[in-house]
């Protein structure tokens, strides 16, 4: 499976402000997502970041909100915008393997004050 | 809405058992479907995943599906301390098959 990597790995930042996540692939993917995880929750979906296009967004989640690029194949980032204390989670990037399997990065974990 | 189910547990199991994890899907589309397994402070990671009914063997690990029940279930046999973490369901979604939705998860405690 690709190795991901994600920066940062966690950061307290103050509400109002915003984060920009990064997510690394080392081998070119098509799919890439990102989830958010809020404690002691399981996964949800925020958007689909598509090369080339325009990220899909899921219910619930606006591209004002969560701004996504993906400049090339193996690179994307999640900005997180006008944070705050609700915003604190984990989130994870993932990667489609073109089998439908996704695998996770380490993911990033934000805490708003 | 499409759901997944799970016990949130804590399923609690002594080492050497067998650990069966249960979860059922709300998309009668679904068609591919997966286990995680997440530890405290770590990412999900890809346990298994089956495709077809019946039983899907790995190791220690057994998937089971039947689609008609919408079902699909986790065996860990010879259940060992480091399987303590939670395990989630994902099942893809019927409108896109890449997408995934993920049960809560079911924590596993495996008393040595």
């Amino acid at each position: 499976s690709a190795v991901i990597s994600q920066k940062p790995s966690r950061d307290i930042c103050q509400r109002g402000t915003s984060l920009t996540i990064q997510c690394q692939v080392d081998s070119q993917v098509t799919m890439m997502f990102w989830y958010r995880q809020q404690p002691g929750q399981s996964l949800t979906l925020i958007a689909t970041a598509n090369q080339g296009s325009e990220a899909t967004y899921e219910s619930g989640f606006v591209i004002d909100k969560f701004p996504i690029s993906r400049p090339n194949l193996t690179f994307s980032t999640l900005t997180v915008s006008n944070m705050s204390p609700e915003d604190s989670s984990i989130y994870l990037c993932s990667v489609e393997d073109g089998q439908e399997t996704q695998y996770f990065g380490p993911g990033t974990r934000l805490l708003v004050l | 809405q499409k759901e997944v189910e799970q016990n949130s547990g804590p399923l609690s199991v002594p080492e050497g058992a067998i650990a069966s994890l249960n979860c059922t899907y709300s998309d009668r589309g679904s068609q591919s479907f997966f286990w995680y397994r997440q530890y405290s402070g770590k990412s999900p990671e890809l346990i298994m995943f089956i495709y077809s009914n019946g039983d899907k063997e790995d190791g220690r690990f057994t998937a089971q599906l039947n689609k008609a029940s919408q079902y699909v279930s986790l065996l860990i046999r010879d259940s060992q301390p480091s399987d303590s973490a939670t395990y989630l369901c994902a099942v893809n979604r019927e409108d896109s098959s890449y997408k995934l939705i993920f049960g809560s998860g079911t924590r596993l405690l495996v008393r040595p």
